[in-house]
């Protein structure tokens, strides 16, 4: 089965511009997360929807950043503006049911630099 | 929330020699504690997990152990081999089956194995 794509891989803008990151998880995945990785951590989740609903984003800092997924299958997270220290790897993840113990699978990320 | 500590940062074996990298967590109704690997500029996937009815788990050189008293678990990796070098992150979450689920990652550890 195709894995979970991210675009795009890498983006740089400056301080307070804004930016989109899109997020299409595997075929038939109901949940999805958005994960924010800086260098030298672990990854830190910022928002979880099952189909097209929220379940948790109590770390999203939702006065810059926000996210959607309308249809219940792709996604996209904006930041808006962004700022220095949001400057990371921001990973896309998808599992197959709501919730339990299921695997969640990765995409490859997109690379944010904020100058 | 879930807090999850893990050690050490950076590890370095000798090709052949076994690894040990440990884990705490601090919420008791956690259950669910899988083990990613990250190579350099990829995506962390899952190597292998445990849940919490079960002790240890192996799967041909990898071994995961847990204690639930203690809230700590630990990955072990024998007969190292220098492709095993990457970042290795341990999680832990509360599967409960609804809208709880939610990994929380340690900081990783480094991973060198020396040919």
């Amino acid at each position: 089965e195709a894995g979970v794509a991210q675009s795009p891989r890498y983006k740089i803008i400056e301080k307070r511009q804004s930016v989109a990151f899109w997020c299409n998880p595997i075929s038939g995945h109901a949940t999805l997360y958005w994960y924010q990785q800086i260098l030298g951590q672990g990854p830190k989740l910022l928002i979880q929807f099952q189909n097209n609903g929220v379940v948790d984003d109590s770390q999203l800092p939702k006065d810059r950043f926000s996210a959607e997924r309308l249809k219940g299958v792709d996604s996209t997270l904006k930041i808006q503006p962004a700022k220095l220290e949001d400057s990371a790897v921001y990973l896309c993840a998808s599992t197959r049911a709501g919730g339990g113990t299921d695997t969640q699978y990765f995409g490859p990320g997109t690379r944010l630099t904020v100058l | 929330g879930e807090n999850v500590e893990q050690h050490p940062s950076t590890l370095s074996v000798q090709e052949g020699d076994s690894a040990v990298i440990k884990c705490t967590y601090s919420d008791s109704a956690s259950n669910y504690f899988p083990w990613y690997k990250q190579e350099l500029g990829k995506r962390p996937q899952l190597i292998i997990d445990i849940r919490s009815n079960v002790g240890e788990k192996k799967d041909q050189r990898i071994a995961v152990t847990l204690n639930k008293t203690a809230k700590h678990f630990s990955l072990h990796i024998t007969e190292t081999q220098p492709e095993d070098s990457a970042v290795y992150f341990c999680a832990a979450s509360k599967g409960s089956g609804g809208s709880n689920y939610k990994l929380t990652f340690g900081k990783g550890t480094l991973l060198t194995v020396n040919p």
